[in-house]
């Protein structure tokens, strides 16, 4: 069974601040791809970030940065200098083999409010 | 390019009515899903399609059918609506032929069972 664990419902920070969202996940896979979405008020979902089991390496992009970690099943969501436009719900996403194909499971969420 | 259209946008149900939601593609994805979307329950899967012809079920398909007659469409069915239906629907697609791409959603479908 696969499982994403966002632990963190909501985060309030003020601008400018850095914020971390965590994202903890759960598969008997070794081959599985890992995303991030984000949701703005808007409601629209939003592609941000895809990595896959084989591929480490932290990423960078702009204010946004990710952190994967196999040994502890972790794909964290930096956002350096958070602005307002940040305020959104994000989702950590999990995708692996299932049989009837690869299937996408999302977590729960976490809310990130950015007060000026 | 629509991308992913959802139809309808919004739709009032009585308890027992019967509808389907459809959901059009014109990027020629192979991958199709169907989430819903709760308060503080993230999105869930409900059945997702590998491609015409295929479906499987996801987290929560009880309740829920579909069906993948063309590669464009994947509707979701409710037999029998219940209050616990209620939810906001999306409705994707993806690019990849493994299934391991990005997804590409549609605004949404609002339902609310009476």
């Amino acid at each position: 069974a696969q499982k994403v664990t966002q632990a963190q419902t909501e985060i309030s920070v003020v601008e400018k601040e850095d914020v971390t969202l965590d994202c903890v996940y759960e598969t008997r896979d070794t081959t599985y791809y890992l995303f991030w979405y984000k949701q703005p008020p808007s409601g629209e979902l939003v592609f941000l970030i895809r990595r896959n089991s084989f591929d480490e390496q932290n990423e960078i992009s702009g204010r946004y940065s990710w952190n994967f970690q196999k040994s502890t099943s972790s794909f964290n969501f930096t956002i350096t200098a958070s602005q307002v436009v940040d305020s959104a719900v994000y989702f950590c996403a999990l995708s692996e083999a299932d049989t009837g194909g690869f299937k996408t499971i999302f977590g729960a969420g976490t809310r990130l409010f950015v007060k000026a | 390019n629509a991308g992913v259209t959802q139809t309808p946008k919004f739709r009032v149900l009585k308890t027992g009515q019967s509808m389907t939601l459809l959901c059009a593609q014109d990027m020629n994805h192979e991958y199709m899903y169907w989430y819903r979307q709760d308060p503080g329950m993230g999105l869930r899967l409900i059945h997702y399609s590998v491609g015409e012809g295929t479906t499987a079920k996801g987290e929560v398909p009880d309740g829920y059918n579909v069906s993948r007659l063309k590669k464009q469409n994947f509707l979701l069915g409710l037999e029998s609506a219940a209050p616990s239906q209620t939810s906001v629907y999306f409705c994707a697609s993806s690019y990849s032929r493994t299934g391991t791409g990005e997804l590409f959603f549609g605004e949404g479908s609002r339902l609310t069972v009476l």
